[in-house]
This record gives structure tokens, C-alpha cells and sequence, in this order.
């Protein structure tokens, strides 16, 4: 079993959608939980960061992260085509500078 | 831009070949990253750098290397290439100076390497 699973996809929905993205793990260790969205041929960047478990929100974007459970959810509120991208989530166990595990990611195509 | 910086963004070899790859950290972060991505297998971390020294170690193999130097940028040397190193081999910093802190890493935009 790996340490994150995630469906890669790919994942379409028309534009306004909302979308949602998750992931499971296995180590009930990680305590910091991040999305990365990856554009085609670009590198990583950082999407949402949540400590712990709970929920955060920044304009159309929210994570929430169920430690009971292992499981991690981004969700998209009115997707617009410009969310095209593989989303991948990723944690780690520590603060400061420990490394980061990533799930695999999930391809999103949004439709006009 | 990230402020994260890669070097060169493509590289063409052949198999038995060298290879440097160049990274540049934001300003700022002490802590280098180097992660290898490919279709099957994802996002793979090979070894991480703390302010000049080896911090972690992934899944690298014996003939890749990397080295952090005093300035702070980061070389990840590759021999012996083979067909299967193709990839995108990516360089992340994070961090700053308060070591408490994870908010992540920051991303440069990958080298792409093809092994011919």
C-alpha cells in the first residue's frame, strides 16, 4: 500500500462546477496537509496548507482534512477552465524542514 | 516566477553520460529539495539540503549525488544516465530562517531530462 493514494484521473466537469479532490493515507503521523496545483510543464505550486485536522478556505478553494479517517478533500467552487491543472496533495510529518510526500495527482479539466 | 530558479529548463543525452543540474533557493530559504517526477511513478523525493548539509535522503540512487554550496544554490549530478532517468527532476526550497515553520515548498519550473 503506498503512504498517499490518490485518483489520477482525469476528472472533467463543466465550468461552474464544483469540484472535489481527495486523497487517503496510511501514517497516522503526518500532521501537515497541503494541495499543490502543477500546470502542464510547470512546476508545483502551493494551493491550500492545513494543519492538522479541520477545514480552511480561501475564495473558491477549501480543504479539509479528517485525521480519523486519513482522508483529505480540496474542493472547487464555480471551477473555471483555468483550473485545468493536476492537482496533488501532499503532507509531512513534521514542522520545520521535514519532506514532503506527495500523492500522485489528480488530472481536472474543466470544460467552457 | 517562484523565485525558485532551475537550470538549464531541457537537456538532451545519451546513456553512460554526466549531468549538472543547477537550483537556486528564494531568497531568503536555507532548505534545498530535489524531487524526480515521472508519469508512473510521481513526484519522488531524492534528498533534501539544510544550509550546506544533508538533511534527509530519499529514494536517490548511488549515482546521482547533490551538494549545497555556501551560497546557498544546490547541484544535483547525475552519471552513468540510463534510458529510465528521463524525466522532470525538480528543485524546491522552503523555510526561511524559523526552522518551527512548514508552509511548504516553493517550486522552480523542473529540468526536463531525456536520456537518449
Amino acid at each position: 500500500q503506498k503512504e498517499v493514494e490518490q485518483d489520477p484521473g482525469p476528472l472533467s466537469v463543466p465550468e461552474g462546477a464544483i469540484v472535489s479532490l481527495n486523497c487517503t493515507y496510511s501514517n497516522s503521523a503526518f500532521q501537515y496537509f497541503m494541495w499543490y496545483r502543477q500546470y502542464s510543464r510547470k512546476g508545483p505550486e502551493l494551493l491550500m496548507y492545513t494543519y492538522s485536522s479541520g477545514n480552511k478556505e480561501d475564495g473558491r478553494f477549501t480543504a479539509q482534512v479528517d485525521k480519523s479517517s486519513k482522508y483529505i478533500s480540496l474542493f472547487i467552487r464555480d471551477s473555471q477552465p483555468s483550473d485545468s491543472a493536476t492537482y496533488l496533495c501532499a503532507m509531512s510529518l513534521n514542522s520545520g524542514y521535514s519532506t514532503l510526500t506527495f500523492g500522485k495527482g489528480t488530472m481536472l479539466l474543466v470544460s467552457p | 516566477d517562484s523565485g525558485v530558479t532551475q537550470t538549464p529548463k531541457h537537456l538532451i543525452t545519451a546513456t553512460g553520460q554526466r549531468v549538472t543540474l543547477r537550483c537556486s533557493p528564494r531568497s531568503g530559504d536555507l532548505s534545498v529539495y530535489w524531487y524526480q517526477q515521472s508519469l508512473d511513478q510521481g513526484l519522488q523525493f531524492l534528498i533534501q539540503y539544510y544550509n550546506g548539509e544533508e538533511r534527509a535522503k530519499g529514494n536517490i540512487l548511488e549515482r546521482f549525488s547533490a551538494q549545497q554550496f555556501p551560497d546557498l544554490h544546490s547541484e544535483l549530478n547525475l552519471s552513468s544516465l540510463e534510458l529510465g532517468d528521463s524525466a522532470l527532476y525538480f528543485c524546491a526550497s522552503s523555510g526561511g530562517t524559523d526552522i518551527t515553520l512548514n508552509y511548504g515548498y516553493t517550486f522552480g519550473s523542473g529540468t526536463r531530462l531525456t536520456v537518449v
